[in-house]
């Protein structure tokens, strides 16, 4: 069975660091991996998926990289601002699931301090 | 853009009462989920479906009923409410034909049941 753990579960920056949020999964067999961010009372929002063949995507200020035979990817943020302030989720598609079934893993909560 | 839109946002059950929390896509997607998000922990599947007149079970059905008359829609019915099923309900739908194609949420909707 599929888990995915993030680490940290919180973490609290000043504004202007750079900084990275990690994501581990036990079965390297996925088909891709997607990074969300939740606001307080929202949904998830997608920010980067990364297919299996990738090792890397970028958006903006955002960088995630992925080591499927180590199970892990991290997500870069770069010049942190206190807009980036959110809970930031780690998804995987597993190869063997049916219907694209997600694995979520439980979240990094980012605060970002002026 | 509606994307995916669900109803009510927030809803107060008395145990053993029936509700159907309502999803509704305007992307013509194919794929639809629903999780539940419990405080501090990750997001379970309870049921998804790949297309109009198909439904599977995920992670945590147990309580739960859905169906998918159409493909614009995929409401989810509980049936004899329980304070198990306190929780934040989120709807989520994605194409099929394009394997790495992002999962889009909607802003869920939160349940209490006392």
């Amino acid at each position: 069975k599929q888990e995915v753990t993030q680490i940290p579960a919180a973490l609290s920056v000043p504004e202007g660091e750079n900084l990275v949020l990690n994501c581990s999964f036990t079965d390297s067999a996925i088909y891709n991996l997607q990074w969300f961010r939740q606001d307080p009372g929202k949904g998830l929002t997608s920010l980067l998926l990364i297919q299996s063949s990738q090792r890397e995507q970028t958006s903006g200020r955002l960088n995630a990289s992925l080591d499927k035979s180590s199970g892990r990817s991290t997500l870069y943020i770069a010049a942190s601002q206190p807009g980036d302030s959110a809970t930031y989720l780690c998804a995987v598609r597993p190869a063997e699931t049916s219907g694209s079934r997600l694995t979520f893993g439980e979240g990094t909560q980012l605060t970002v301090n002026p | 853009n509606a994307g995916v839109t669900q109803t009510p946002k927030f809803r107060i059950l008395k145990i053993g009462q029936s509700m159907t929390l309502q999803c509704t896509q305007d992307m013509n997607h194919n794929y639809m989920y629903w999780y539940r998000q419990d405080p501090g922990m990750g997001l379970k599947l309870i049921y998804y479906s790949v297309g109009a007149g198909i439904t599977d079970k995920g992670e945590v059905p147990n309580g739960y009923n859905v169906s998918r008359s159409t493909t614009e829609d995929f409401p989810l019915r509980l049936e004899l409410a329980a304070p198990s099923q306190t929780s934040v309900y989120f709807c989520a739908s994605r194409l099929a034909w394009e394997l790495g194609s992002p999962l889009h949420f909607g802003n869920g909707t939160r349940l209490t049941v006392t």
